[in-house]
């Protein structure tokens, strides 16, 4: 069975840093190009970024509003990957779901609050 | 960027009786490789996103025939031939043929 685990969310001040992780299990994962995606509160799904297999180069790309700011990376040792949240906005604030590459499998999320 | 729009943003459909869902997109989804990269989720309430469409039509493991999906280039559609309570939920498109990947609005699905 195919498993998403993120872990890190938590309430942060503007400004501050964060890493998120994004357990997975069940399939393999040093193969997957993986993805994170938020959602604000009462709001839609907005994608934030992908990292490719490190067989593919392991490269990342950013939505516009996060690059600069957020860093996707992956262990392939550890079956994990992670997103590490600097310069922290407020509008920063939602939770955060790790996906496969197309969606076909979501983690549960974890909820990141921005707030002074 | 790919913009997607989502049309209605709302409906409330009672038990038994079809919906239909449009996503239509700035950029043609088709790409060079001949696959058409257009997705459908729900979102039921307090849970994430499941796949219920890949490229345009076909359904994901264990997703019920009431659910099909149709269009092309830029125009695409999610029926639900019969709806069900458990249909509840919001829906979302998503693109994956151009970078940055994007989401339609969502459209909220109410049973009555």
């Amino acid at each position: 069975e195919v498993q998403l685990v993120e872990s890190g969310g938590g309430l942060v001040r503007p400004g501050g840093s964060l890493r998120l992780s994004c357990a997975a299990s069940g399939f393999t994962f040093k193969n997957a190009w993986m993805s994170w995606v938020r959602q604000a509160p009462g709001k839609g799904l907005e994608w934030v970024g992908r990292i490719k297999s490190e067989t593919d180069g392991g490269t990342t790309y950013y939505a516009a509003p996060v690059k600069g700011r957020f860093t996707i990376s992956r262990d392939d040792s550890k079956d994990t990957m992670y997103l590490q949240l600097n310069s922290l906005r407020i509008e920063d604030t939602a939770v955060y779901y790790c996906t496969t590459i197309q969606g076909d499998y979501w983690g549960q999320g974890t909820l990141v609050t921005v707030s002074s | 960027d790919v913009v997607l729009t989502q049309t209605p943003l709302a409906l409330s459909v009672t038990p038994g009786q079809p919906a239909s869902i449009s996503c239509k997109s700035t950029q043609s989804l088709l790409h060079r490789d001949g696959k058409t990269y257009l997705y459908w989720y729900l979102q039921k309430p307090g849970q994430s996103p499941q796949l219920l469409i890949y490229e345009v039509s076909n359904r994901f493991s264990g997703v019920s025939d009431r659910f099909s999906g149709s269009g092309s280039g830029t125009d695409f559609t999610l029926k639900i031939s019969r709806v069900e309570p458990e249909d509840a939920g919001v829906y979302h498109c998503m693109q994956s043929v151009q970078l940055p990947r994007s989401f339609g609005q969502g459209t909220k699905l109410e049973i009555k």
